[in-house]
């Protein structure tokens, strides 16, 4: 089946940027969304379509997807942004499928 | 603004069945996809089941497939999730989420608060 890796865990300085990666097989035929989960709360959608960010969410979230991997970017990372962030991609034997999660710590 | 309503969460014994609604308002429901994803406490996010604007296609993951039927009530504005045969390892909060943007990656783009379901004798 279909499997999206991700590291378990980031850390990052505050104002600094922060990179996550997602890696799994033929990710060039595939798009991939990232999701914020914060402690308590329902996940929200921060990129799809790869590269493209939904209405509210900071310029200083971007995405792409390089084939072989794709990577969520946070430039000027803030307190506020420590979160686990999931990707996704649609696989069509395996369904939606989601990677591990990444705890990103700032600090 | 758009709102998803879980309900029909509880404890249940091994076995049994259960059933979750997802009550969705403020945009037009009979527009869009919906997904069920559940997370288990302490646990990543997991897709559980999919279906089409209309109801006319749905799909399921492996894990819950042959046990879980998704439904929905276009008229009534409602998502539906009948569990059967639940194990303990169904124990998660069950969210549904709205499919956004892209019908080929189907993103979700508004999430529920989720229903918890604990599967425990």
């Amino acid at each position: 089946s279909f499997k999206l890796t991700q590291p378990p865990s980031v850390s990052v300085s505050p104002g600094l940027t922060a990179t996550i990666t997602c890696s799994g097989e033929r990710l060039a035929n595939k798009f991939i969304s990232w999701y914020q989960q914060k402690p308590g709360q329902s996940p929200l959608l921060v990129i799809y379509q790869d590269t493209k960010r939904p209405s509210g969410v900071p310029e200083r979230f971007s995405g792409s997807n390089y084939g072989s991997a794709a990577s969520l970017t946070i430039s000027e990372t803030q307190a506020l942004d420590e979160a686990d962030y999931y990707c996704q991609a649609w696989d069509s034997r395996s369904g939606l499928v989601f990677g591990g999660g990444t705890k990103l710590t700032v600090l | 603004q758009v709102q998803l309503v879980e309900s029909g969460g509880g404890v249940v014994q091994p076995g049994r069945s259960l059933r979750l609604s997802c009550a969705a308002s403020g945009f037009r429901f009979r527009g869009y996809g919906m997904h069920w994803v559940r997370q288990a406490p302490g646990k990543g996010l997991e897709w559980v089941a999919i279906i089409w604007h209309d109801g006319s296609k749905w799909n399921y993951a492996d894990s819950v497939k042959g046990r879980f039927t998704v439904s929905r009530d276009n008229a009534r504005n409602t998502l539906f999730l009948q569990m059967d045969s639940l194990t303990t390892e169904d124990t998660a909060l069950y969210y549904c989420a709205r499919i956004g943007y892209d019908t080929r990656a189907h993103p979700a783009d508004y999430w529920g608060q989720g229903t918890l379901v604990t599967v425990s004798s």
